[in-house]
């Protein structure tokens, strides 16, 4: 079975420009998270979805961030415009609705902000 | 959120076992205790998890305190692959916010050959 599927892998873009990481998640799996990970930190959630709805984006920074999940499934990040305090790595993960549910992580979307 | 802390680093030598501590005194009653490791360049994988007592499975053994205020991962045998950011999270089993999953900066653990 295919895993958390995330692209691009890496991304450079110059600051100012709009850039967006696509996430496909294990087939099936109602819960969708969106991470952002520094160098040297553990990764930080910014948007939680349960099948459509978006039910934890407290911290995702609405100013220049935004996140959909059409149908419940495929989810798309983007930022815009992009500035250098961006580059990390954009994490997905999804698992199954429910409580104490495994989650599984895609390989990331390394970001460099130029 | 209810938080962990874990010891910044922590070595071992290649097939000695290992013991990663993490405390989580202000732990509720319906908080599970999870256990999630990074590889290098890749995304976090899940390893254990448990309510009250110890669990087992084939990557490695959860013991958790009487008090559940602390717990221990225990990998028996380290690997070289084993190297990697060891990260304790406590889940609420709250319907509204069971799926929600919080990362502390995490252990790193070097294993030396």
């Amino acid at each position: 079975e295919a895993g958390v599927v995330q692209s691009p892998r890496y991304k450079i873009i110059e600051k100012k420009q709009p850039v967006a990481f696509w996430c496909n998640p294990i087939s099936g799996h109602n819960t969708l998270y969106w991470y952002l990970q520094n160098l040297g930190q553990g990764p930080e959630l910014l948007i939680r979805y349960e099948n459509e709805e978006a039910v934890d984006d407290s911290q995702l920074p609405k100013d220049r961030f935004s996140a959909e999940r059409l149908k419940g499934v495929d989810s798309t990040l983007k930022i815009q415009p992009a500035e250098l305090g961006d580059s990390a790595v954009y994490l997905c993960a999804s698992s199954l609705q429910g409580t104490n549910t495994e989650a599984f992580f895609g390989q990331g979307t390394r970001l460099t902000v130029v | 959120d209810a938080k962990t802390t874990q010891p910044n680093s922590m070595e071992s030598n290649e097939e000695e076992p290992v013991h990663l501590p993490c405390n989580h005194s202000t732990i509720s009653g319906t908080d599970y205790i999870h256990w999630y490791r990074q590889l290098p360049s890749q995304g976090p994988e899940y390893v254990i998890h448990g309510l009250t007592s110890n669990v087992n499975n084939r990557m490695a053994s959860l013991a958790i305190a009487e008090d559940r205020k602390s717990s221990t991962l225990i990998l028996h045998r380290a690997t070289l692959r084993d190297a990697a950011v060891y990260y304790c999270i406590l889940r609420a089993t709250r319907v509204t916010y069971g799926n929600k999953l919080v990362f502390g900066a995490g252990t790193i653990l070097r294993v030396k050959s």
